[in-house]
């Protein structure tokens, strides 16, 4: 069965930036029906799509974050990081790693999110 | 991009059944059978119930039903259950390559 677990800070200082990472286990990173993607929701908010990565290394972006995101993955370690760049209160959410079936299609699974607040 | 757009509550008695709408344009729902609904309970990760528009993932209950016509998506649950009570999110792919997410609906079960 397929598990996805995000770990990083909990912390983030105003302005610095925001590194996670998203360990699969229970599967390979490496499919050609997959794409890997990062979701975050605000603390009493909706869900925010942020992008996706193939394990070729393919990105896509949200528009009104990609001036600030970068997706990577690492298929030696079956993870996939986000990272985000001058990051402000407003960046302060659970942020989720999801499989995304190509770039089309659904999210499933989940993993159980990780709150990033950013705060000096 | 803008959010699709759902209704923010709904609510519904044991046993009856209710729909959520989600609203989207000629560039995401119109345009595509991507469509998914996802069922997120207080503190815990959301759960895909419908994909494609209108198919059930293995293990989802068959009240669960979902239905498209033209810009609009909806989600019906009927023979609505105490445990149905949830907040509810649709979500489309879009021309852009990227996927958007509905503002969300909290399900109240009366």
């Amino acid at each position: 069965q397929l598990q996805l677990q995000e770990s990083g800070p909990g912390l983030v200082k105003p302005s610095e930036t925001l590194s996670l990472i998203c360990s699969v286990s229970g599967g390979s990173i490496i499919s050609s029906s997959y794409y890997w993607g990062w979701i975050r929701q605000p603390p009493g908010k909706g869900l925010e799509w942020i992008g996706i990565i193939y394990y070729g290394g393919n990105t896509y972006y949200s528009p009104s974050l990609k001036s600030r995101v970068i997706i990577s993955v690492d298929t030696s370690k079956n993870q996939f990081s986000l990272q985000l760049n001058s990051v402000t209160a407003a960046d302060t959410a659970v942020y989720y790693c999801a499989r995304h079936r190509r770039i089309v299609g659904e999210l499933d699974p989940w993993g159980q999110g990780t709150l990033v607040t950013v705060s000096s | 991009q803008s959010a699709l757009t759902q209704p923010t509550s709904v609510s519904g008695s044991p046993g009856q059944s209710i729909t959520i709408s989600c609203t989207g344009t000629s560039s995401d729902v119109g345009s595509y059978s991507y469509v998914s609904w996802y069922q997120q309970h207080p503190g815990k990760a959301p759960k895909l119930m419908i994909y494609d528009v209108t198919n059930r993932p293995s293990g989802v209950p068959n009240r669960f039903s979902g239905s498209k016509s033209g810009n609009t998506a909806s989600l019906t649950i009927s023979g609505l259950q105490a445990e149905d009570e949830a907040d509810y999110y649709c979500s489309s792919y879009t021309n852009s390559n990227t996927r958007v997410f509905g503002g969300g609906t909290k399900l109240t079960v009366l």
